[in-house]
């Protein structure tokens, strides 16, 4: 079946600094991906998606490309603010057009330190 | 914003109790979804639903019930609460367009079982 595997936290950085989470997952065909965000005490936001290969999902500064090759979709962001902590999730929705069960990852905490 | 709701936003209740959440959209959106969030597990998914009274079991729905008698509300019911049920619930929308179908989720509901 579907799964997602992001790497786990919590990732602590200082303000300004590069983040990457990593992201890769197992699906067959082209699913559709997508990165959510949860900040503390709220429900998960989308941030960004692609929905096919090579496509670029870009939000708020942050970016990820799809990868079909290494079967990736890691989240970057070049300048991260304190206002950017939170938990991130990847996540899948299978490509059959009867998939109506996303897939998720564990989620991964970021910590931004002024 | 999906326009969803949850209520109650908090509740404590006692082992044994019946409980009921509610979550209710007003987008007229086709499916709908309860999840489950705790440390550890990320989020996990109970029940489902994808149409008036048409409803599937996800992962961890034992202990609990779902009943969607109209298009915006979407009720899960524990019959009777035991402390594993204490969690952060959301419920989500399946929405998106152009086929990525991502989900949007509401702010949950915190339930304490002592």
């Amino acid at each position: 079946g579907d799964s997602v595997t992001q790497m786990e936290g919590p990732v602590t950085l200082s303000e300004e600094a590069f983040l990457t989470i990593n992201c890769t997952y197992t699906a067959t065909g082209y699913p559709s991906l997508f990165w959510y965000v949860q900040y503390p005490g709220e429900g998960l936001q989308l941030l960004l998606k692609a929905t096919k290969a090579d496509d670029k999902g870009s939000n708020k500064g942050f970016e990820a490309t799809y990868r079909k090759e290494t079967t990736s979709f890691h989240l970057e962001k070049g300048s991260v603010q304190v206002s950017d902590s939170a938990v991130y999730f990847c996540a899948l929705r299978g490509a059959s057009g009867g998939s109506y069960i996303p897939t998720f990852g564990r989620g991964t905490s970021l910590i931004v330190h002024p | 914003d999906a326009g969803i709701t949850q209520s109650p936003r908090h509740k404590v209740t006692e082992t044994g109790t019946p409980v009921t959440l509610r979550c209710h959209q007003t987008e007229n959106h086709r499916y709908m979804y309860w999840y489950r969030q705790d440390p550890g597990h990320g989020l996990r998914l109970i029940h489902y639903s994808y149409g008036v009274k048409d409803t599937d079991k996800g992962e961890v729905s034992d202990g609990y019930s779902v009943s969607r008698s109209k298009t915006e509300d979407f009720l899960l019911t524990l019959e009777s609460a035991t402390s594993s049920q204490t969690s952060v619930y959301f419920c989500a929308i399946r929405g998106g367009t152009g086929g990525s179908y991502e989900q949007y989720f509401g702010p949950g509901t915190r339930l304490t079982v002592t």
